[in-house]
């Protein structure tokens, strides 16, 4: 069973409010991502996270920020909401090294909505 | 460029029906393929895992395969029921790159 955990789990919010999409997991994943999904649509990677203070961008545009200071917790966070930023938000882990990647396991996500 | 896909995108069978979902790839390289199922609005739910140097991988009604060669995995689903309805999805991690990369997915609606 995954023990990875999204918070909020639905979010609504202002134009211009910062906020932040917490993930945390119990497992001592070194890899963490984040994905952006819309309603029915493919799941884009934003960000990534290869272990403690590593962090990169992924393959979809991203004005998010991460930041990666404890194993268990790599955190989202916009500084600025946009309604353009109305998706859906999964964060994923899994155990790997350079040569090695385990199964991965996902959050319920977070529904961000921008009013 | 490396790629996965989905076809078809939709699928709706009658219930107790054996199904296969399909899963194509353009690049043989792969490390591993990775089986998911969501539901409506929800996260993703880990099925299978299968590494590159294996050809199958059950777990109760579900069996996926992998050829390698031919850049094709399958999901099979044995007996299908109601609360098999969900999108499927197949994501491949390839040798040379940590993230793994989706295919569209496959939307099952298994009918009573």
């Amino acid at each position: 069973e995954a023990d990875i955990y999204q918070t909020p789990r639905y979010l609504v919010i202002g134009t211009g409010k910062k906020i932040t999409l917490e993930c945390s997991q119990t497992m001592g994943h070194d890899k963490m991502y984040w994905y952006q999904q819309d309603p029915g649509m493919e799941l884009h990677l934003i960000h990534y996270s290869y272990g403690v203070n590593s962090t990169e961008k992924g393959d979809l545009s991203s004005e998010s920020t991460v930041s990666r200071i404890r194993t268990e917790h790599f955190p989202l966070t916009l500084e600025s909401a946009r309604p353009s930023h109305t998706s859906q938000y999964l964060c994923a882990s899994r155990k790997g090294t350079q040569t090695m990647n385990t199964e991965a396991f996902f959050g319920q996500g977070t529904r961000l909505t921008v009013v | 460029k490396q790629e996965v896909t989905q076809i078809p995108a939709a699928l709706s069978v009658p219930e107790g029906e054996n199904l296969v979902l399909n899963c194509s790839f353009t690049d043989s390289a792969i490390y591993n393929l990775q089986w998911f199922r969501q539901d409506p609005g929800k996260g993703l739910t880990s099925l299978l895992l299968i590494q590159s140097s294996q050809r199958e991988q059950t777990s109760g009604r579900l069996n996926a395969s992998l050829d390698k060669s031919s850049g094709r995995s399958t999901l099979y689903i044995a007996a299908s029921q109601p609360g098999d309805s969900a999108t499927y999805l197949c994501a491949v991690n390839w040798n040379a790159g940590n993230m793994l990369t989706f295919g569209g997915g496959t939307r099952l609606m298994v009918k009573p």
